[in-house]
């Protein structure tokens, strides 16, 4: 079946640092990928999302490539911030069936120090 | 446009009751899912209700259920809990397309004592 797997954490990082969290996907056909974070205290949010091999995700600085050939889809920042202390899921959507059948990675807790 | 809004934000239970929780979607999605997340098992889907038809389930027990009602509002209901229900509950919503953009609530966290 679907599933997703992504660097285990924690991860702690100084200001200005470069981030990478790895992750790594198991799918029938062409899922769509998806980087999701949460904040202390609060939902799930959606960070970026590619759809198609080759497609890069981007927002808040963050990007990730969606890479067929190494069913790949690495979540990078150049320059990470304190206020970018969180929780990141890398997550994948069959394109196959017609539901939200989401799959989520086991999560990756990054926290950056001033 | 309003978010998610999940019901109650916080309550506590003891083994053996029951407990209802609420989500609100997103004006327009008519697709909301439920997850359950905790420290040891992280985010696993439990199901997802389409136009008041459960559509998709996950690997949880029969004591899981769930309802979709006619305005796209959605109740999970957890029967004889368990101390190992004690989660986040979060809520996702989406317009139903297969595109997999969720969008959660703030969920609901339930302690069972």
């Amino acid at each position: 079946g679907n599933s997703v797997t992504q660097m285990e954490g924690p991860v702690t990082l100084s200001e200005e640092a470069f981030l990478t969290i790895n992750c790594t996907y198991t799918a029938t056909g062409y899922p769509s990928l998806f980087w999701y974070v949460q904040y202390p205290g609060e939902g799930l949010q959606l960070l970026l999302k590619a759809t198609k091999a080759d497609d890069k995700g981007s927002n808040k600085g963050f990007e990730a490539t969606y890479r067929k050939e190494t069913t790949s889809f690495h979540l990078e920042k150049g320059s990470v911030q304190v206020s970018d202390s969180a929780v990141y899921f890398c997550a994948l959507s069959s394109a196959v069936s017609n539901n939200n059948d989401m799959r989520f990675g086991a999560g990756t807790r990054l926290t950056v120090k001033p | 446009k309003a978010g998610v809004t999940q019901t109650p934000r916080y309550l506590i239970k003891t083994r053996g009751q029951q407990v209802t929780l609420s989500c609100s979607p997103i004006s327009g999605h008519r697709s909301v899912s439920w997850y359950q997340q905790t420290p040891g098992q992280g985010l696993q889907f439990l199901f997802e209700y389409f136009s008041e038809t459960q559509r998709n389930k996950g690997n949880f027990p029969g004591r899981f259920s769930g309802r979709q009602f006619s305005n796209s509002r959605s109740e999970m209901n957890v029967s004889t809990l368990e101390l190992g229900d004690s989660a986040l509950y979060l809520c996702a919503s989406s317009s139903g397309v297969a595109t997999g953009e969720l969008f959660f609530g703030e969920g609901s966290r339930l302690t069972v004592l």
